[in-house]
């Protein structure tokens, strides 16, 4: 298994810029989410996903958009890009266990974003 | 989401034990206790999890309080390897919104 892929691993965008920002994983993991990463931070959640055709925003959702059409795949949206934007992001799935969302995160290797 | 609290950063020697604490205080019932770590420039990596029961796995042990409004990763042997920042984080049944604290940067000294 690939486990979870994110591409690109680097991106610079001007501002005004619009991107997606791809995450595939082929575990057939139900849960799916986006995490940003500002230096020296902890991560913070952007949107999740707990299957196909079902979105949710998480605590910084402004400025992002996120679709579910398959199980594999969820990509984030930067419609705009700003510098407030600038960060690393990282895509995790999970997969669900006797209907609870509580078996363990697997993270890509994250998308470093610059927007000047 | 219940928070967790857990201190900035802690130092150990190469070989030596590292108890990694975090304070839960809010959990509830159904929260499991999960632990990651970020080695430099890379995603976070699951470490290990549990609800009530202290568990082992080949990575480390969790110390779960009584009370489970505490517990302790436990490597038992820190490498250089082990140095990076640990997160403690709660997840519910739901588990759909979990929080990333600051986490503990672990430094090891060889």
């Amino acid at each position: 298994n690939a486990g979870v892929t994110q591409t690109p691993k680097f991106q610079v965008l001007k501002t005004g810029q619009s991107m997606t920002l791809q995450c595939a994983q082929d575990m057939n993991h139900e849960y799916m989410s986006w995490y940003r990463q500002d230096p020296g931070m902890g991560l913070r959640l952007i949107h999740y996903s707990v299957g196909a055709g079902i979105t949710d925003q998480g605590e910084v959702p402004n400025g992002y958009n996120v679709s579910r059409s398959t199980t594999e795949d969820f990509p984030l949206r930067l419609l705009s890009a700003a510098p407030s934007q600038t960060s690393v992001y990282f895509c995790a799935s999970s997969r669900r266990i006797l209907g609870a969302y509580n078996s363990p995160l697997h993270f890509g290797n994250g998308t470093r974003l610059t927007v000047t | 989401d219940a928070k967790t609290t857990q201190p900035n950063s802690m130092e150990s020697n190469e070989e030596e034990p590292v108890h990694l604490p975090c304070n839960h205080s809010t959990i509830s019932g159904t929260d499991y206790i999960h632990w990651y770590r970020q080695l430099p420039s890379q995603g976070p990596e699951y470490v290990i999890h549990g609800l009530t029961s202290n568990v082992n796995n080949r990575m480390a042990s969790l110390a779960i309080a009584e009370d489970r409004k505490s517990s302790t990763l436990i490597l038992h042997r820190a490498t250089l390897r082990d140095a990076a920042v640990y997160y403690c984080i709660l997840r519910d049944a739901n588990g759909n919104k979990l929080v990333f604290g600051a986490g503990t940067i672990l430094r090891v000294k060889s």
